[in-house]
């Protein structure tokens, strides 16, 4: 079966720095894609960045990165320069052969002013 | 197209109600997903649609929940004789399949469907 794990179920940053969260997931899978996806308070699930597992190259959208281990079946995101609308509840996600979509149980991200 | 549509927002009922739940996806999504998601924690899986046809079933989903799509565009899930356990949000999310579609795997999430049962 599939998991993701998220080892951290809150962190917080100040303002302007830099955090990363962290995510590992098991499958016997070679071919699959990764997700983080963002909950701000009270609002609906986005996408933040997805990362194919055949791409050894790790995906960036503006401040947010990922380091994806795929031997180590690790998924780190960093948040850069840290803003106060990054706050929110971040969920790593696993994306299986047969379309079947799985989430950490997430972290909660608090950035201080 | 304003995205994924859920309705009800939010549904109190008593214990050993039926209720039901609609979500309409994006339009030229075929790709359609139910989740449960309590407070603190993850959407855990229900099921998901590949147009009209249920793919997948959750084996944590009992058989007092069931759902459809029966002309691959919105979808329904109904919860009979409600329990207290089954205080929480669910979401809907859609996407388009296929790799070669922008977007493909992407989901959209709507912004849920909150039940309380009493």
């Amino acid at each position: 079966a599939q998991t993701v794990t998220q080892s951290q179920p809150e962190m917080s940053v100040q303002e302007a720095e830099t955090v990363t969260l962290s995510c590992t997931y098991d499958t016997s899978e070679s071919n699959y894609y990764l997700f983080w996806y963002k909950q701000p308070p009270s609002r609906q699930m986005i996408l933040v960045i997805r990362q194919e597992a055949y791409k050894q190259q790790n995906a960036t959208e503006n401040r947010f990165s990922v380091n994806f281990q795929k031997a180590a079946k690790s998924f780190s995101l960093k948040i850069s320069d840290s803003q106060l609308g990054d706050t929110a509840m971040y969920f790593c996600a696993f994306l299986t052969f047969n379309n079947d979509m799985r989430f950490g149980a997430g972290t909660r991200l608090t950035v201080k002013p | 197209d304003t995205g994924v549509s859920q309705d009800p927002r939010h549904k109190i009922t008593k214990r050993g109600q039926n209720v039901t739940f609609r979500c309409d996806p994006i339009s030229e999504h075929n790709r359609l997903y139910w989740y449960r998601q309590t407070l603190g924690q993850g959407p855990e899986f229900l099921t998901y649609f590949q147009n009209e046809a249920q793919l997948e079933k959750s084996r944590l989903l009992s058989d007092r929940f069931s759902a459809e799509r029966p002309k691959g565009s919105f979808s329904t899930l109904e919860i009979q004789r409600t329990e207290q356990g089954d205080s929480a949000m669910y979401l809907c999310a859609s996407t388009p399949s296929g790799q070669g579609s922008a977007g493909a795997n992407v989901l959209t999430f709507g912004a849920g469907s909150r039940l309380t049962v009493l």
